[in-house]
């Protein structure tokens, strides 16, 4: 069975900070890994994606993630926050069939 | 590529009315789609599993009768809440894959869906 943990419901970082957003996958095969953007009121976006090729993914805006399989985790990166990035974020997680996605993560940005 | 087209994107209905969403991948075709719920504040709810040509797997919990799900083509699916009530009210987003590719989900842009 395919799941995924976000670590902290909400994130509040300061405008130029570093942003950090945690998931934790499980899955009894070679997993792909996604990261969503939802803005209010819209569809997902996706932000990247890891299929198994590098394990370090870059995506849109600036955002990456690093695919660690003995710590079976896919946190989201982005070395400096800026205020258009405050929204939810969605970790997801697919055998190739299904996809499962995590609670999400809402990312607040302080001026 | 790969565009998924959801409409409407929000609707209100009366209490007993059914209303039906529509989800159309625009530049490919896609043997399946996916139908999401989600309530304020939380995370996305696989619904069903909609398969072109046969009948469509519902999650645990998900009442078929209810929530009917039509794939009559590569590239339309459909959604029908049957006899809406306000706790229908929710955000329903499709989301779909092209045939020669078995990663990256498209979705749509949802449709609000409030019941009075």
């Amino acid at each position: 069975a395919q799941s995924v943990t976000q670590l902290g419901s909400h994130v509040s970082v300061s405008e130029g900070a570093l942003v950090l957003l945690r998931c934790n996958y499980s899955s009894s095969v070679p997993p792909y890994l996604f990261w969503y953007v939802q803005y209010p009121n819209q569809g997902l976006q996706l932000l990247l994606k890891y299929t198994s090729a590098a394990t370090l993914v870059k995506g849109i805006n600036g955002f990456e993630a690093e695919f660690k399989k003995s710590e079976t985790s896919f946190h989201l990166t982005k070395p400096s926050a800026h205020m258009s990035d405050a929204a939810e974020y969605f970790c997801a997680v697919s055998d190739g069939g299904r996809i499962y996605f995590g609670s999400g993560t809402k990312l607040n940005v302080k001026p | 590529g790969a565009v998924v087209s959801q409409h409407p994107s929000w609707v209100i209905c009366k209490s007993g009315t059914s209303v039906k969403i529509e989800c159309r991948s625009l530049d490919f075709q896609a043997t399946t789609m996916f139908w999401y719920r989600q309530f304020p504040k939380q995370s996305l709810m696989l619904m069903a599993t909609s398969n072109e040509g046969s009948k469509a797997t519902y999650e645990q919990g998900v009442e078929k009768d209810k929530f009917l799900i039509n794939h009559a083509s590569l590239t339309l699916s459909t959604l029908t809440v049957t006899s809406a009530h306000p706790e229908d009210s929710s955000f329903y987003i499709c989301s779909a894959r092209p045939l020669d590719r078995d990663y990256g989900y498209t979705f749509g842009s949802g449709t609000r869906l409030t019941v009075v």
